[in-house]
């Protein structure tokens, strides 16, 4: 069974920079695995921000960005917000099924 | 503006059937695949199942293979899932999520309805 892995919690700074990670139990992650990046806030539906490891939707702020870092898929957040706290979470495609990470909680404090 | 609609959801027992619906709106609901993604209470995001444009390619996780069917009528501009020998652990609000662009090029989910919770309890 592919398990795919999210840091479960990280702190960041208002304005500050945070890189979040997601990794599979496959192997490397890479642009063949089509990582997307959703947001979701509490009580809400889940936001997309990132398809194709690097696209960004129409919606998308520019200070989010994906990319592909050391054998994992990652989104950073520059400039961070504090509407920006939220649970984040990777999707990685696997030839037809789709796996997601098990979110990373980003507090900004 | 696109909108996604789930209904379906409620309580059922452990063993019994149910089919989720998501009614779409303001896209060509032929050109897109098409996902569901669930969630139970206070977990993360666990995708279900995805649909071809055409109906003709279907993917589902493990979880649910064999129990559940993702289905569409592209003249009613909706999707389903018909879920059979629920258990408690498909307890979940479930989405269903539009793909991203069309043809292969793309792969992830753009737009997503507001979800529908399905309760599997005696």
């Amino acid at each position: 069974q592919t398990v795919v892995t999210q840091e479960p919690s990280l702190t960041v700074s208002p304005g500050g920079t945070v890189t979040l990670t997601c990794a599979s139990s496959t192997g490397a992650v890479t642009s063949g695995h089509y990582p997307n990046w959703f947001q979701q806030k509490p009580g809400q539906t889940p936001r997309a921000l990132i398809y194709n490891t690097a696209n960004k939707h129409s919606w998308t702020p520019a200070r989010f960005s994906g990319s592909l870092l050391g054998g994992k898929a990652a989104l950073t957040l520059s400039g961070v917000q504090p509407e920006d706290e939220a649970e984040y979470y990777c999707l990685l495609y696997y030839g037809g099924a789709r796996v997601f990470g098990g979110g990373t909680k980003v507090t900004v404090l | 503006q696109v909108q996604l609609v789930e209904s379906g959801g409620g309580v059922v027992q452990p063993g019994r059937s149910l089919r989720l619906s998501c009614a779409v709106s303001g896209f060509t609901f032929s050109y897109y695949g098409m996902h569901w993604v669930r969630q139970a209470p206070g977990k993360g995001l666990e995708w279900v199942a995805v649909i071809s444009d055409d109906g003709n390619t279907k993917y589902s996780a493990d979880s649910v293979k064999g129990r559940f069917t993702i289905s569409r009528d592209n003249s009613k501009n909706t999707l389903y899932l018909q879920m059979d020998s629920l258990r408690a652990e498909d307890t979940a609000v479930y989405y269903c999520a539009k793909k991203v662009g069309m043809g292969e090029a793309t792969i992830g989910l753009d737009y997503w309805g507001q979800g529908t919770l399905v309760t599997v309890s005696s």
